[in-house]
């Protein structure tokens, strides 16, 4: 089975454009979240969803933002990048289940960096 | 709030030397409980989980257990190998929440030398 996959793997861009990353989930996962990954602030939730609908958000700007689509691939857009935008963008998808947790399995993640 | 405390890096041993890692955390109610590790250039792999009290979770030599006492959930190999360099990550997650709100540690740095 495979993995879960981003692209791009990695990105460069500059202050004020925007950028779309994408992931695409293990055959079957329905639940997909992504993560902010820097030196500084560590490994921080930004959203997850489920059946394409947003179930739970971190604490971001709302320059950040997703959709899930009905093959539970996942985008998330950054608009109007800033310099501390720069890090790795995990994504992690999940099988659902009632009351047993269902493993994270992670994607290599997106490198961005704004210049 | 919520969060995960772990020891701060980086740590360097020596290959067959015994390895600890403290995690302590902060959560409302039983969280599961998880020890991610991340080799270079690659994204997160599940090492082991607990999830519930006393629980030992174990993979490839590796060790934490569930201490609800202490709140901690502390990594152990008894011999670590080369191999083993990489960042490790405490995590955990509630149960009833969302299933993707792990919230992590700062990680640790593991560095094994011949």
């Amino acid at each position: 089975k495979a993995g879960v996959t981003q692209t791009p793997r990695y990105l460069i861009k500059t202050r004020g454009q925007q950028v779309t990353l994408s992931c695409s989930p293990i055959s079957g996962h329905r639940s997909v979240s992504w993560y902010q990954q820097t030196p500084g602030q560590g490994l921080q939730f930004l959203f997850e969803y489920f059946s394409e609908t947003q179930r739970n958000k971190g604490n971001f700007p709302g320059r950040f933002s997703g959709r899930q689509f009905s093959n539970s691939r996942s985008e998330m857009n950054v608009s109007t990048l800033e310099l501390g935008d720069s890090a790795l963008y995990l994504c992690a998808s999940s099988l659902e289940g009632d009351e047993v947790y269902n493993e994270q399995f992670f994607g290599p993640g997106t490198r961005l960096t704004v210049l | 709030g919520n969060s995960v405390t772990q020891m701060e890096g980086p740590v360097t041993l020596s290959e067959e030397a015994f390895l600890t890692i403290n995690c302590t955390y902060t959560a409302t109610g039983y969280p599961s409980l998880f020890w991610y590790v991340q080799y270079p250039g690659e994204g997160l792999q599940l090492l082991l989980k607990a999830t519930k009290a006393d629980d030992k979770g174990s993979n490839k030599g590796f060790e934490a257990t569930y201490r609800k006492e202490t709140t901690s959930f502390h990594l152990e190999k008894g011999s670590v190998q080369v191999s083993d360099s990489a960042v490790y990550f405490c995590a955990h997650m509630n149960y009833g929440g969302s299933q993707g709100n792990l919230i992590f540690g700062k990680g640790t740095k593991l560095s094994v030398k011949p």
